[in-house]
């Protein structure tokens, strides 16, 4: 099946570093999702993904969609300490593997005030 | 807009128990998806529902668990039979399209 793999597995930075983050797949998807879990919480979509080449931001928070379609990156700027929790990627391919998410294992981010 | 709630957020059972998880999805949505994660694992889908209809079906949907959505709503989940290997978040996400929220999961016990 599809899987997705995901780097670094940890970070730890200090306050106010820029954070990078890549996903990749061994088979194309069509969306890309990035989200955010907090502990004992359920993931929050941060920001989703529909083209090969796309570069979306949300606040200090950018991804880009690969132009392979099998890889995607998230960069988070000037990082503060409500950062901190687990970043996950997810893709999606509704041809071969219908409306199913499948998830990377995750990059847990430490931030240092 | 209230976001996916789920019910119960925790829940400790005894081996061989049956237990039963609700979830109710952002009312406009007509997409409704349970996943399971493991600790130190990202979320693995287990079913999708188009309104009423279940669609979509994971492998690891055992016959030990079923989900409805009778009026393509609000959807159960059921494992009969648990087992410790159950022990695990599950999660309950809705959508229109393509982009897929979650609810805060409820997480299971099997003692």
């Amino acid at each position: 099946g599809q899987q997705l793999n995901q780097s670094p597995q940890s970070m730890f930075i200090q306050e106010g570093e820029d954070v990078s983050m890549n996903c990749t797949s061994s088979s194309i998807f069509n969306t890309w999702l990035w989200y955010k879990q907090d502990p004992g919480e359920g993931p929050v979509l941060l920001i989703a993904l529909y083209k090969a080449g796309e570069l979306t931001s949300n606040g200090r928070l950018t991804a880009q969609f690969g132009i392979t379609r099998k890889d995607s990156f998230l960069n988070i700027s000037a990082s503060i300490p409500s950062d901190v929790g687990i970043y996950f990627c997810a893709g999606q391919h509704l041809e071969t593997s219908g409306s199913r998410l499948t998830f990377g294992e995750g990059t847990q981010l430490t931030v240092n005030p | 807009d209230t976001g996916v709630s789920q019910d119960p957020r925790h829940k400790i059972t005894k081996r061989g128990q049956n237990v039963t998880f609700r979830c109710d999805p952002i009312s406009e949505h007509n997409r409704l998806y349970w996943y399971r994660q493991t600790l130190g694992q990202g979320p693995e889908f287990l079913t999708y529902f188009q309104n009423e209809a279940q669609l979509e079906k994971s492998r690891l949907l055992s016959d030990r668990f079923s989900a409805e959505r009778p009026k393509g709503s609000f959807s159960t989940l059921e494992i009969q039979r648990t087992e410790q290997g159950d022990s695990a978040m599950y999660l309950c996400a809705s959508g229109l399209y393509y982009e897929q929220y979650f609810g805060p999961g409820t997480r299971l016990t099997v003692t």
